[in-house]
């Protein structure tokens, strides 16, 4: 079965402490992931995608496929972090499956 | 601001009703995806269209049903309405799903609410 899992519905880290956001897929082909950003009062948003192995707002992510991962990480949080994260897998060419989000919370 | 539009913002309707939930891709995109998002669920992927064909559809009941028009704007259409149909509503665009890079930008949601 194609499934995406966000084990933590909540994380709460100190601002200038690391953050981990998990992700576990189920997928029988060869996996393409997303992590997508939703900010207080905008629109979700792409916020890096693995083929292209780039650092976003200080945000890496890395696909491992022996543990079926494909954690969020960024080593020193900020405030303006804070926001609903969506680990996403595409299926296909035209599907997608979205995990049920964290809300990350930073506090000061 | 995306471009992605979606009308109306707010829905509220009885059981049994029908409604119609509208997208406005973003200039040039030629594909828009539906999604549902219930309480405490992440994204449920409904249908997907490119350039007005329906390629892919995911957990979409049969009292839903959707369509692409040829000026690329795509309609969701909810009928016998149930509580538990109750949701956040979202539309997305793409220019085409088939490029290595491609991006979805998604719309503001349009929220049902079935009393």
């Amino acid at each position: 079965a194609q499934r995406v899992t966000q084990p933590e519905k909540l994380l709460s880290v100190f601002k200038g402490a690391p953050v981990e956001l998990k992700c576990n897929y189920s997928y029988s082909g060869s996996p393409e992931l997303f992590w997508y950003v939703q900010y207080s009062r905008q629109r979700l948003q792409l916020l890096l995608r693995h083929i292209s192995r780039e650092s976003i707002k200080g945000f890496t992510a890395d696909l491992n496929k022996g543990e079926t991962s494909f954690h969020l990480k960024k080593p020193f949080a900020q405030e303006e972090d804070s926001a609903m994260y969506y680990c996403a897998l595409r299926v296909g060419t035209y599907k997608y499956i979205f995990g049920t989000g964290t809300r990350l919370k930073v506090l000061a | 601001d995306s471009g992605v539009t979606q009308t109306p913002k707010h829905l509220i309707t009885a059981t049994g009703q029908r409604v119609t939930l509208r997208c406005s891709p973003r200039s040039g995109d030629l594909s828009v995806y539906w999604y549902q998002q219930s309480l405490d669920q992440g994204l449920q992927f409904l249908i997907q269209y490119y350039n007005g064909e329906e390629r892919a559809k995911g957990n979409i009941l049969e009292r839903f049903s959707a369509q692409q028009f040829p000026d690329l704007h795509s309609e969701l259409n909810l009928s016998s309405l149930e509580l538990g149909d109750s949701a956040l509503y979202f539309c997305a665009s793409s220019v085409d799903p088939r490029a290595a890079q491609e991006t979805q930008y998604f719309g503001p949601g349009t929220r049902l609410l079935v009393l």
